[in-house]
């Protein structure tokens, strides 16, 4: 079946480091969803992205969404304290979504 | 608030008790979903309703049993649970399914579930 893989597992960076997170899918994703989830909270969408190649910034969030449409990467530059948590990468391919199994950040000051 | 309401938030039960979660979505989305999230796994998805019409048939034992009443409202039925069931269980809506857009999924604040 479908898998999505999200690395790495955990990140932890000093404040104003930068952080990146990469997903691939073993198979062509019609589009590829972003999700953060606070610890203690529940998954909250950041953003969707459809087309080969596309990329799309969020203030200090860069997503991008490969050119095969089969990987993904978040990157955040110069990370704060706020930015604690889990990043969820989510691929769909005509069903439901599919989760990676999430990159925990944490950041230190 | 996302638009979601998990009821309840903690739930303590034993392994021959009857319970039942409820979600509901005040979004007027046309899909709701449920799924399980535990310390050493991604987010697993159990059960997906359409239209008010299950569609995936994931490997979900039979102790979970979904019921879908109307597009509002999503419930999980469980009975004869496992210590290995104690987990998050998340209930989300799109406004639609399986599509190129409209499918970013509003989560619900989701029950803790202890199996004892």
């Amino acid at each position: 079946g479908q898998q999505v893989m999200q690395i790495p597992q955990y990140q932890h960076v000093q404040e104003g480091e930068d952080f990146t997170t990469y997903c691939n899918s073993s198979t062509t994703l019609s589009n590829i969803q972003w999700y953060k989830q606070r610890p203690g909270g529940h998954p909250v969408f950041l953003i969707q992205l459809v087309k080969s190649g596309e990329v799309k910034k969020q203030k200090r969030l860069t997503f991008q969404f490969g050119e095969a449409k089969k990987n993904s990467s978040l990157h955040i530059t110069a990370t704060q304290t706020t930015d604690v948590g889990t990043y969820f990468c989510a691929g769909e391919a005509g069903t439901a979504l599919i989760f990676g199994k999430g990159t925990t950040l944490s950041v230190s000051s | 608030e996302t638009g979601v309401t998990q009821t309840p938030r903690h739930l303590v039960m034993g392994m021959t008790n009857k319970k039942s979660l409820k979600c509901e979505q005040h979004l007027g989305h046309n899909a709701m979903y449920w799924y399980k999230q535990s310390a050493k796994k991604p987010l697993e998805l159990m059960f997906v309703y359409s239209l008010e019409e299950r569609v995936e048939n994931n490997s979900v034992p039979s102790r979970f049993s979904p019921e879908c009443p109307n597009s509002s409202h999503l419930f999980l039925h469980l009975h004869t649970l496992q210590p290995e069931d104690s987990a998050l269980y998340l209930c989300a809506s799109s406004q639609d399914y399986a599509q190129a857009t409209n499918t970013e999924a509003f989560f619900g604040q989701g029950t803790r579930l202890t199996v004892v």
